[in-house]
């Protein structure tokens, strides 16, 4: 069984940005998917983009296109996201989640315990 | 991008009842490539369902899934206290990955 453990709940301001982490262990890092979805309050879940480490060209969801940045480093066995232009609809727990297959953007098993990030002036 | 619509938002029933949950897509879901999700309040979902009708590691037999192309059913057979959440299906035949906006499952 794969872990996955997340950075701690962020506060930000409108406008500014934030990093999440996603640190995987008791499985193979680099060929599985590291995908993120989030939730904000009172809403359902949205897939945000993914990506898999050995081939380290991301998949990003349209409607984050130029404001979010995923990254992996393989050394590390850790993924990141990166969220900027952040306004109050950015509120929301993220979670990483790591694909059931390896080299494929499909369903997740495998789920960090979620990244609580406030924006608020 | 595949929109899925689930049917009802909101289901009332109670312990030991059938529950059936609805997924719609907007356009055919290639190769079955749809999943069911559980999620409860403070808890990161769980996958229940994948490639329509297999079951995740671990779920009970009391979860099934069916369906093909646009149409898709999870169903509950005996609901257990536990199973009171929310559930999203969601779609990954395609990119951009895309849920469904869930069907609320409430004691009645």
């Amino acid at each position: 069984q794969v872990q996955l453990v997340q950075s701690g709940a962020e506060v930000r301001r409108p406008g500014s940005s934030v990093k999440v982490s996603c640190e995987a262990s008791g499985g193979t890092f680099s060929s599985y998917a590291i995908n993120w979805v989030r939730q904000a309050p009172g809403q359902g879940l949205e897939w945000m983009g993914g990506i898999i480490p050995s081939v380290a060209v991301p998949n990003y969801a349209q409607s984050f296109k130029g404001r979010v940045t995923i990254t992996a480093d393989k050394s590390t066995n850790t993924a990141y996201m990166y969220l900027s232009s952040l306004r109050s609809e950015d509120t929301a727990v993220y979670y990483c989640a790591r694909d059931r297959i390896p080299y494929d953007y499909g369903c997740w098993e495998d789920w960090g315990q979620g990244t609580l990030v406030t924006v608020s002036s | 991008e595949i929109v899925l619509t689930q049917s009802p938002g909101t289901l009332s029933l109670s312990p030991g009842d059938r529950a059936t949950l609805s997924c719609r897509a907007s356009q055919s879901v290639s190769s079955g490539y749809l999943a069911w999700y559980q999620k409860k309040p403070g808890q990161a979902p769980r996958l229940l369902i994948y490639g329509a009708s297999s079951r995740a590691s671990g779920v009970p037999d009391r979860f099934s899934g069916g369906g093909s192309r646009t149409d898709y059913t999870l169903t509950i057979s005996r609901l257990e206290p536990e199973d009171f959440a929310m559930y999203y299906c969601q779609q990954y035949g395609r990119s951009p990955l895309t849920f469904g906006p869930g069907t609320k499952l409430e004691i009645k």
